[in-house]
């Protein structure tokens, strides 16, 4: 069993749909939870970063935590075709150094 | 500052040749990660610097795969005897890493070998 799991999709919705994208880990040793956009053939970009539990907004974008399920989620409200692109959660923590372990990443289409 | 900035972009090679990559950090950002990240998956952790010390390795960093850093500045990675297996994206981050927490990443736009 991977430490991150996250559904690969793809996720297709249309222009102005709110998405919601999840990810679940085993590793309750998890503090740090990030998630990045990563655009084809490009490197990743950070979106939101979060520490412990709680909910974190940004614009269009929310990430909420929940330590206790073990579960993190990234909202997009008014979704744009320029959303299109794959999404990384990714997570480190009190894990003996500091490695991030990333999820295979969802890929996310907005139809205009 | 321009961001993390990687060479070469593309990398075509045989197998069984060797090859260099070269990750340029963030001026003043003292930590610096290898990941490699292959179709359809997420990056993967290779190593990860604190100034010139490497403090990790993944076990996937085969006796093939050796990183280097420098005087803490910019970093080389280098695979010998090349496989096609090796064909993946190889990306660098950085981060101010100043504390003994976990910091924000920064990504490079990555190297792309493909081996033949």
């Amino acid at each position: 069993q991977k430490e991150v799991e996250q559904d690969p999709g793809p996720l297709s919705v249309p222009e102005g749909a709110i998405v919601s994208l999840n990810c679940t880990y085993s590793n309750s040793a998890f503090q740090y939870f990030m998630w990045y956009r990563q655009y084809s053939r490009k490197g990743p970009e950070l979106l939101m970063y979060t520490y412990s539990s709680g909910n974190k907004e940004d614009g269009r974008f929310t990430a909420q935590v929940d330590k206790s399920s073990k579960y993190i989620s990234l909202f997009i409200r008014d979704s744009q075709p320029s959303d299109s692109a794959t999404y990384l959660c990714a997570m480190s923590g009190n894990t003996g150094g500091f490695k991030t372990i990333f999820g295979a990443g969802t890929r996310l289409f907005v139809k205009a | 500052d321009t961001g993390v900035s990687q060479n070469p972009r593309h990398k075509i090679t045989k197998r069984g040749q060797n090859v260099t990559f070269r990750c340029d950090p963030i001026s003043e950002h003292n930590r610096l990660y290898w990941y490699r990240q292959t179709l359809g998956q997420g990056p993967e952790f290779l190593t990860y610097f604190q100034n010139e010390a490497q403090l990790e390795k993944s076990r996937l960093l085969s006796d093939r795969f050796s990183a280097e850093r420098p005087k803490g500045s910019f970093s080389t990675l280098e695979i010998q005897r090349t496989e096609q297996g090796d064909s993946a994206m190889y990306l660098c981050a950085s981060s101010l890493g100043t504390g003994f927490d976990t910091d924000t990443q920064y990504f490079g736009p990555g190297t792309r070998l493909t081996v033949l």
